[in-house]
């Protein structure tokens, strides 16, 4: 089966960088994803990590180490409207992906 | 910006209904998913599908489940016989690209079963 594991919570201040880690256990791995979801809305894709590395997406970037089954999501230059609970999903070549138990970022001013 | 619709927004059926949700997937893409979302829970992955066939089901997707693609757009998920425990979000989503990559979510029907 597929296992996941990041932090609860995170606080930061506005402006502010913070980055939220992901492990993984599974088989059959393809990639790692990280969704951003606001209270009450469906989960919108931030990034993917089919190769180790980093990929930049503006203010966000992920990076992915396969052979340490870890993963993390940078977030930079923190605003308020950044404050949502974070995912990462691990994808098998199967088509299934597996969610973490998501992180809730509160940005504090 | 081309988005998944779903319907309805909210469902309320009785314990032991048939319940269908109905999905409209970003029309280009050629994977689809349905999740469920337990209020204050992760994401649960139940279904994927490709080429009308399932590719991948979680041990929440029992017999109970079913999905299908009626025509060239809609995708639906029917649960035979509600459960109090199915109350959830319920969210479709679509890829474009194979193995989960990118995926767009609808914005989800709640279901409550009473």
């Amino acid at each position: 089966g597929q296992s996941l594991e990041q932090p609860s919570e995170v606080t930061a201040v506005e402006g502010a960088i913070v980055q939220i880690n992901c492990t993984y256990q599974t088989s059959g791995f393809y990639g790692l994803s990280w969704y951003q979801q606001h209270d009450g809305g469906a989960p919108t894709f931030l990034s993917y990590n089919g190769l180790d590395g980093l990929e930049e997406t503006g203010r966000f970037s992920s990076f992915l180490s396969r052979s340490d089954s870890y993963g993390y999501l940078l977030l930079q230059e923190l605003q308020m409207k950044d404050s949502a609970s974070y995912f990462c999903a691990v994808n098998t070549n199967a088509g299934k992906s597996t969610f973490g138990d998501g992180t809730t970022l509160t940005v504090k001013p | 910006e081309p988005e998944v619709t779903q319907t309805p927004s909210h469902q309320v059926t009785q314990m032991g209904q048939e319940v269908i949700l109905r999905c409209v997937p970003i029309s280009n893409h050629l994977y689809f998913y349905w999740y469920r979302q337990i209020l204050g829970q992760k994401v649960e992955f139940l279904v994927s599908f490709y080429n009308n066939e399932i590719s991948e089901k979680s041990e929440i997707f029992d017999d109970q489940f079913s999905v299908e693609r009626p025509d060239g757009s809609n995708f639906t998920l029917k649960i035979r016989s509600t459960k109090l425990e199915d109350s959830a979000m319920y969210f479709c989503a679509s890829s474009r690209v194979a193995v989960s990559y990118e995926q767009y979510f609808g914005p989800g029907t709640r279901l409550t079963v009473t």
